[in-house]
């Protein structure tokens, strides 16, 4: 079975800091990987996707990369602002259980200090 | 063009009461999901519809029947409320499953079974 750990489960930096969210997972035969952004009482809200064959994608100030092989992802925050501050969820969709089905990480909670 | 629409976004249940939440997307998306988001656990899925006249079971599908109405709407029924069953629930859809395809989600119903 699938499992998706995200570590830290929460981080708080000052205003202007680079930063590293962490995800891991225990089956390498995944179809991609997604993170999510969550702000609280709202929905989620795409932010980048990497399809298996792919190694890191860009967006903005958003970084991800990801490899299979060790099971690791991780999303770069460069020079952090405190509009930044969320919750950041990480899933991942398998061959086995059908690329519908993601399987989500608790999530790591950022707080970014003006 | 509103995306993924939920219907209510609060809902306070009785134990053994039955209530549907409703989804929609505008998107012309084909497969569409529900999950619940519950603290310390992450979001799970509860089903999903890869296609228009088709559903399957996700991680958690006890307690819940849905119905995928037409290519637009994908409800979820709870026949017989259970304070476990208290939860965000949040509906999402994407183009296809492909890993390619990214899911976009609801603003979430936060329900409460007393």
């Amino acid at each position: 079975k699938q499992e998706v750990t995200q570590i830290p489960a929460a981080l708080s930096v000052p205003e202007g800091e680079n930063l590293v969210l962490n995800c891991s997972f225990t089956d390498s035969a995944i179809y991609n990987l997604q993170w999510f952004r969550q702000d609280p009482g709202k929905g989620l809200t795409s932010l980048l996707l990497i399809q298996s064959s792919q190694r890191e994608q860009t967006s903005g100030r958003l970084n991800a990369s990801l490899d299979k092989s060790s099971g690791r992802s991780t999303l770069y925050i460069a020079a952090s602002q405190p509009g930044d501050s969320a919750t950041y969820l990480c899933a991942v969709s398998g061959t086995q259980g059908g690329s519908e089905k993601l399987v989500f990480g608790k999530g790591t909670k950022l707080t970014v200090n003006p | 063009n509103a995306g993924v629409t939920q219907t209510p976004k609060f809902q306070v249940l009785k134990t053994g009461q039955s209530m549907t939440l409703q989804c929609a997307q505008d998107m012309n998306h084909n497969s569409m999901y529900w999950y619940r988001q519950d603290p310390g656990m992450g979001l799970r899925l509860i089903y999903y519809s890869a296609s228009e006249g088709t559903t399957d079971k996700g991680e958690v599908p006890n307690g819940y029947n849905v119905s995928r109405l037409n290519k637009r709407e994908f409800s979820l029924r709870l026949e017989s409320a259970a304070p476990s069953q208290t939860s965000v629930y949040f509906c999402a859809s994407s183009e296809f499953g492909r890993e390619t395809d990214t899911q976009y989600f609801g603003p979430g119903t936060r329900l409460t079974v007393l």
